[in-house]
Formats: C-alpha cells, structure tokens, sequence
C-alpha cells in the first residue's frame, strides 16, 4: 500500500525554537507538498516542490522553508517557532500531470499536531 | 488564481437521511475537483475526483459527486448516511494546465445524529 509519512504526530515545542518537520513518501511521487490546517480554514499550502533541490512557495510560506535533498523526503522547518504556528501539518505527494490521467491524485500523510508553547 | 468555498461549515443530518454537501469553485482555466474526508485525529482519504469524462462521478462509501461546469461547482452528496459518515470534507481543486497545486475549500463539518 502507498504512504507517506509524517515522522511526529504530536509535536510541543518552545518558542524560538528551530522545528524539523520529515515527510517521507515510497510512491516515486516527483511532487511533495506541505500544508497547514487549521479550524475554517480548510488547508493552505505553505511549499511544494517539483522534484530534488527545487522548492516553490505556496500560500503562507513566511516564517517557513523546506528543504528536498532526496526524492522521497520532504522536511519542513520553522526556523524560529512562534505560537501562531500551532497547527496541524499535512504533507502530500502526487504524480506529476504527464503521467496516466486516470492515476492522478494526491496522497497524504496522517498530520503533525504542532503544539508552540 | 483559482479559489475554492464550502457554503456550509457544519452540516447536521439524521442517520439513514440524505446529505449534500455543497462546493463551489472559481478558476479561470479547466480544473480537476476532488473531495476528502478527514475523520478524526486522522489524515486525509480521497473520497472520490473528477478529472475527465463522465459528469456524475462515484466515490467510495456510497458518495458521488456532479460536476456542473455552467455553475461552477461540484457538489457531494449520499442518499443514507450512517454514523461512520461523521467527519469532515473538503473540496479541492487543482488547475490542468501547468501547476499541480490542490486548491482547498475551508471544509464541512458533518454530524451524524442517531
């Protein structure tokens, strides 16, 4: 069965704190994704990546980077944790476009509560 | 940019009643539509998503969905929940052209009540 995973599912760190964030998929997934969600809100995307070494910013990326060294790894880091980044945070994998339409999707990890106290 | 809203934020609904949990979407470009649920302390399953085709599209645990591309919009619908439906579902969109970003609506909440 395909996975990602998310390497914490509850995380309390402090503030000021510097927070990694891993992300792991064995889907041979070119795209990976990390999201936050919080209560209506739905999800927003924070950054994704198209393939090793490359990183895009998505809808919320400040106080946030990324860094995609292997294909299969995805790690998030708040490089200086503040309280306001309590959240839940989603990664997500997907194929790229080009490949069979009717396989295409996204996957995603079971989320890591992130507690800044 | 494209943009994604649930008209409903919570949505309570007896067991073995009808649910039809309502999306809409804009987008300037041709889009393929997806819904999750999210059950709780959970992550997030595909319930089912349109990408081509067929307008009526069925998903998993008795869910289909109708893409109206006049209306903008892809809504969810089951016609006898059961209190395992209890969650919550978000609506996504993501363009077909170039960019693979999914597009989320800010979710339903669905209580299933005996």
């Amino acid at each position: 069965d395909v996975k990602v995973t998310q390497s914490s599912r509850y995380l309390v760190k402090r503030t000021g704190e510097k927070v990694f964030l891993e992300c792991v998929q064995d889907m041979d997934h070119e795209n990976m994704f990390w999201y936050r969600q919080d209560p209506g809100l739905g999800l927003r995307l924070i950054y994704f990546s198209y393939d090793v070494k490359m990183k895009e910013k998505g809808d919320i990326p400040e106080g946030y980077s990324v860094s995609r060294e292997k294909k299969e790894r995805f790690s998030l880091i708040l490089e200086s944790a503040s309280t306001n980044q309590t959240s839940m945070y989603l990664c997500a994998s997907s194929s790229p476009r080009d490949r069979a339409e009717t396989n295409y999707g996204y996957t995603f990890g079971s989320g890591t509560r992130l507690t800044v106290v | 940019a494209q943009s994604v809203t649930q008209l409903d934020s919570q949505v309570p609904v007896f067991e073995e009643a009808p649910v039809e949990l309502r999306c809409n979407y804009s987008s300037s470009v041709s889009v393929y539509l997806f819904w999750y649920v999210q059950y709780p302390n959970q992550g997030l399953q595909l319930l089912l998503k349109y990408l081509s085709g067929s307008t009526l599209v069925k998903g998993i645990n008795g869910f289909e969905a109708e893409f109206n591309k006049s209306q903008t919009s892809f809504h969810l619908r089951k016609p006898s929940v059961h209190i395992s439906d209890t969650a919550e579902y978000f609506c996504a969109v993501s363009k077909k052209a170039a960019g693979n970003k999914l597009t989320f609506g800010g979710g339903t909440r669905v209580l299933v009540k005996p």
